[in-house]
């Protein structure tokens, strides 16, 4: 059981290029998340997805955009990638409904932009 | 909007207890969680409290929740070197169908010999 699986695990990019985190689940989870984690700041949701259909903005959305491919995929887009946008990237999954909100994390994508 | 505090940096000697304390804003929390992040790794959850209770025991985890001063706390006995990583509370601002945690900034537990 694979869990939470994001490609690519290392990324280095130039100002203004693009490119697209990708994150498939396995667990049949309803629910799909990015956050952002950065020293000193913890995690901050990007984009959520509730359920397959659906996306919705989280805390820091600006310079990026998602798609919930089908139930199992949900990737990251950065259009035109910024230094600012340096920083380790995290996809996460839950369930729906009669449980405890647990997420489940996949290992992280760490980009630097230069 | 939310803001989940921690302290940055926690030593221990192996063999003691550790603390770590936790401050959040959203009275309206359902559920508090401890995760447990190791080097190069994701978040995996160590233990979680139900906002209607105080306590919860789980072998060397001891979680207390004070909803008055809205101050959550993970105790590890006996701390070990594998105990050692980042430690982040959350607070859930569950949406219905999804799960909105707010993370803390995380505190780094050092175990030293």
């Amino acid at each position: 059981n694979a869990g939470v699986t994001q490609t690519p695990k290392f990324q280095v990019l130039k100002t203004g290029q693009s490119m697209t985190l990708q994150c498939a689940q396995d667990m049949n989870h309803n629910s799909m998340y990015w956050y952002r984690q950065d020293p000193g700041m913890g995690l901050r949701l990007i984009y959520y997805s509730a359920s397959e259909g659906t996306t919705d903005k989280g805390e820091v959305p600006n310079g990026y955009n998602v798609s919930r491919l089908n139930k199992r995929e949900f990737s990251l887009r950065l259009e035109s990638a910024a230094p600012s946008q340096t920083s380790v990237y995290f996809c996460a999954s839950s369930r729906v409904g009669g449980n405890t909100g647990e997420l489940f994390f996949g290992e992280g994508s760490r980009l630097t932009v230069l | 909007g939310e803001d989940v505090e921690q302290s940055l940096f926690l030593s221990v000697r192996e063999g003691d207890s550790s603390v770590i304390n936790c401050t959040y804003t959203d009275s309206s929390s359902t559920y508090l969680y401890w995760y447990k992040q190791e080097p190069g790794a994701g978040l995996q959850l160590l233990t979680y409290i139900f906002s209607n209770m105080d306590m919860k025991q789980d072998q060397r985890l001891t979680v207390l929740l004070n909803k008055k001063d809205k101050h959550l706390s993970l105790r590890i006995a006996d701390t070990q070197t594998g105990d050692s990583a980042i430690y982040f509370c959350a607070e859930s601002l569950s949406t219905g169908t999804a799960s909105k945690l707010t993370f803390g900034t995380g505190t780094r537990l050092q175990v030293t010999l």
